[in-house]
């Protein structure tokens, strides 16, 4: 079975501190890997998509590296602020007969102390 | 920039009533989604949707549950009678054509209370 986890559920960090999000992810044979974040009661906002072929995606603070032969993403925040505060969604792409569908961690809930 | 639209933004309904969520994706897109979000707990894709036709479904998706494009702008989600269980945020989401560069760019979501 398709699984996406993130560890960890929930983190606090103080302001200025850099910080990484772990996600890992049971089938291998991915399509490609995206970084959302999702406000509370909001929608989901991309962040970063890194394709299969890609090691890692930069943009900003915001780092995203994969390693699809062990399963694995991090995505790499440097120097946080409050408003980085949200929950991180890891969502693994996979290929179906004419299209890909998207498998979904549960997110690390993120709060950023001022 | 372009986005995805989706309305009501919150819609209230009695258990065994049926209701249609709505969607506009962006203009050029032909790959259209919908995915639920119960509180708490992982966004599910339920159903994704080209050519006028359903491309692939979960197993949440069962008869309650239709999808159609009735036009050449909306993408509409109907529960034919809904459960308490159905109360989440349903998301839409839309791709311009495929490939691995493409994206799902997602709506801001219709939350679901069954009441």
């Amino acid at each position: 079975k398709q699984e996406v986890t993130q560890i960890p559920a929930a983190l606090s960090v103080p302001e200025g501190e850099n910080l990484v999000l772990n996600c890992s992810f049971t089938d291998s044979a991915i399509y490609n890997l995206q970084w959302f974040r999702q406000d509370p009661g909001k929608g989901l906002t991309s962040l970063l998509l890194i394709q299969s072929s890609q090691r890692e995606q930069t943009s900003g603070r915001l780092n995203a590296s994969l390693d699809k032969s062990s399963g694995r993403s991090t995505l790499y925040i440097a120097a946080s602020q409050p408003g980085d505060s949200a929950t991180y969604l890891c969502a693994v792409s996979y290929l179906l007969n004419r299209d890909d569908k998207i498998i979904f961690g549960k997110g690390t809930r993120l709060h950023i102390l001022p | 920039e372009p986005e995805v639209t989706q309305t009501p933004s919150h819609q209230v309904t009695q258990m065994g009533q049926e209701v249609i969520l709505r969607c506009v994706p962006i203009s050029n897109h032909l790959y259209f989604y919908w995915y639920r979000q119960i509180l708490g707990q992982k966004v599910e894709f339920l159903v994704s949707f080209y050519n006028n036709e359903i491309s692939e479904k979960s197993e949440i998706f069962d008869d309650q549950f239709s999808v159609e494009r009735p036009d050449g702008s909306n993408f509409t989600l109907k529960i034919r009678s809904t459960k308490l269980e159905d109360s989440a945020m349903y998301f839409c989401a839309s791709k311009q054509w495929g490939g691995p560069t493409d994206t799902q760019y997602f709506g801001p979501g219709t939350r679901l209370t069954v009441l």
